[in-house]
């Protein structure tokens, strides 16, 4: 069965440093979106992406964010300047047409220090 | 943001009786409701959804019931299995907002053999 693809599993990296998450959606999904969740909070939307643009984006996601389809099969997103506060495990996700469900990837746990 | 409730964090089940984990609901615009499963260091993993067309929908163990007038929605197991041992989110999207999620906090199921 196809699936959602996550690097790396865990980032560890130094405030003020820049750090991009990497996915690969399901190839022919066409809705990609980015989530995320705090040890212990509920899991949070971020970002999401159609159509090489972003669609809907949430507060949390402000200008220190970024997304990128760079080459029709990664979907990445870029925190410029970490904050001990970006620590959480952020989820990659895609899914098909309208309503239809969205699939998951196991996560990339990243840690500020 | 408490758009999407699951008011209880565990239950304890014994293997081969019903599970019944509840979801409470405050957006009306909400009209796609989606139950994940989680283990622990992976994604959420879909397990079933219900359009806001339909009170029913079943696969194979697992049904689940919507209730759009008391904005309520529940996932049965029916039997369960020691295997479904996870924590179940339950999701909800709206219409025209790219179908970004918005998560409960999840209830975290012990099927006991």
């Amino acid at each position: 069965e196809p699936e959602v693809t996550q690097t790396p599993s865990h980032q560890v990296t130094q405030m003020g440093q820049e750090v991009i998450l990497r996915c690969v959606p399901i190839s022919n999904h066409l809705y990609f979106y980015w989530y995320r969740q705090i040890l212990g909070q509920k899991v949070e939307f971020l970002v999401s992406f159609y159509n090489n643009e972003i669609s809907e984006k949430s507060e949390i996601f402000d200008d220190q964010f970024s997304v990128e389809r760079p080459d029709g099969s990664n979907f990445t997103l870029k925190i410029r300047s970490t904050k001990l506060e970006d620590s959480a495990m952020y989820f990659c996700a895609s899914g098909g047409q309208g309503a239809e469900p969205q699939h998951f990837g196991d996560g990339t746990r990243l840690s500020i220090l | 943001d408490q758009q999407v409730k699951q008011n209880s964090p565990s239950l304890s089940v014994q293997e081969g009786r019903i599970s019944i984990l509840n979801c409470d609901y405050t957006n009306s615009m909400f009209d796609y409701f989606l139950w994940y499963k989680k283990y622990p260091a992976e994604g959420p993993t879909f397990l079933i959804s219900i359009s806001s067309i339909k009170d029913k929908n079943e696969d194979g163990r697992f049904t689940v019931f919507l209730n759009k007038s008391a904005k309520h929605l529940s996932l049965h197991i029916v039997p369960s299995q020691p295997g479904d041992s996870a924590v179940y989110f339950c999701a909800a999207s709206a219409q025209g907002s790219a179908r970004q999620l918005t998560f409960g906090s999840g209830t975290q199921l012990t099927v006991l053999p």
